[in-house]
């Protein structure tokens, strides 16, 4: 069965720091993994997806199929990047399997 | 456009009662899905709905019913009430459904409480 772990439920980094979210999942498929992302009184939103891979608002993720990973990765935290993350893993269909979600807090 | 919009925005019910949750999606979009966000975790799949037909359930008992209309709004009805029915209810319509990778668009969400 398809299944996404987020193995932090919080991550606190200073301002400028790196961060690193992680995600793995398991799917006998060929997977399509996606980053939703929560801010403050908005909505679930759409951050990334794996087969555009793009940067947005610097952030990435790569898909590493040999260690089942979705990590997503910012060089230099912004104080605006404070929200809950979630790895999603589309079902065939377009039907979403969501982590546990982590919350990023970044200090000034 | 407002985006996916969600009716009502809180409600508390008693176990043992029923309760109707509706969303309304993006003008000119034709699925819409259901996820059930308990405090603490993720949002977890209940329903998908594409041209008035139910594409995927989640694994949740059959208390848990929708439907879709012909403008393809949704409702979310659960029957007998539990308290673990407490969560916050998600809808996300997207432009279509199936094959290919649809970016889906969430609504605010219906807090249920269940007292």
């Amino acid at each position: 069965a398809q299944r996404v772990t987020q193995p932090e439920k919080l991550l606190s980094v200073f301002k400028g720091a790196p961060v690193e979210l992680k995600c793995n999942y398991s799917y006998s498929g060929s997977p399509e993994l996606f980053w939703y992302v929560q801010y403050s009184r908005q909505r679930l939103q759409l951050l990334l997806r794996h087969i555009s891979r793009e940067s947005i608002k610097g952030f990435t993720a790569d898909l590493n199929k040999g260690e089942t990973s979705f990590h997503l990765k910012k060089p230099f935290a912004q104080e605006e990047d404070s929200a809950m993350y979630y790895c999603a893993l589309n079902n065939a269909g377009n039907m979403l399997t969501f982590g546990g979600g982590t919350r990023l807090m970044v200090k000034p | 456009d407002a985006g996916v919009t969600q009716s009502p925005t809180h409600l508390i019910k008693t176990r043992g009662q029923h309760v109707t949750l509706r969303c309304s999606p993006i003008s000119g979009h034709k699925s819409v899905s259901w996820y059930q966000q308990v405090l603490g975790q993720g949002p977890q799949f209940i329903f998908q709905y594409y041209e008035k037909e139910e594409r995927g359930r989640g694994n949740f008992p059959d208390r848990f019913s929708a439907r879709q209309f012909p403008n393809y709004s949704s409702e979310l009805n659960v029957n007998a009430l539990l308290l673990g029915d407490s969560a916050l209810y998600l809808c996300a319509s997207s432009l279509e459904a199936g094959t290919g990778v649809y970016e889906q668009y969430f609504g605010p969400g219906t807090r249920l409480t269940v007292t």
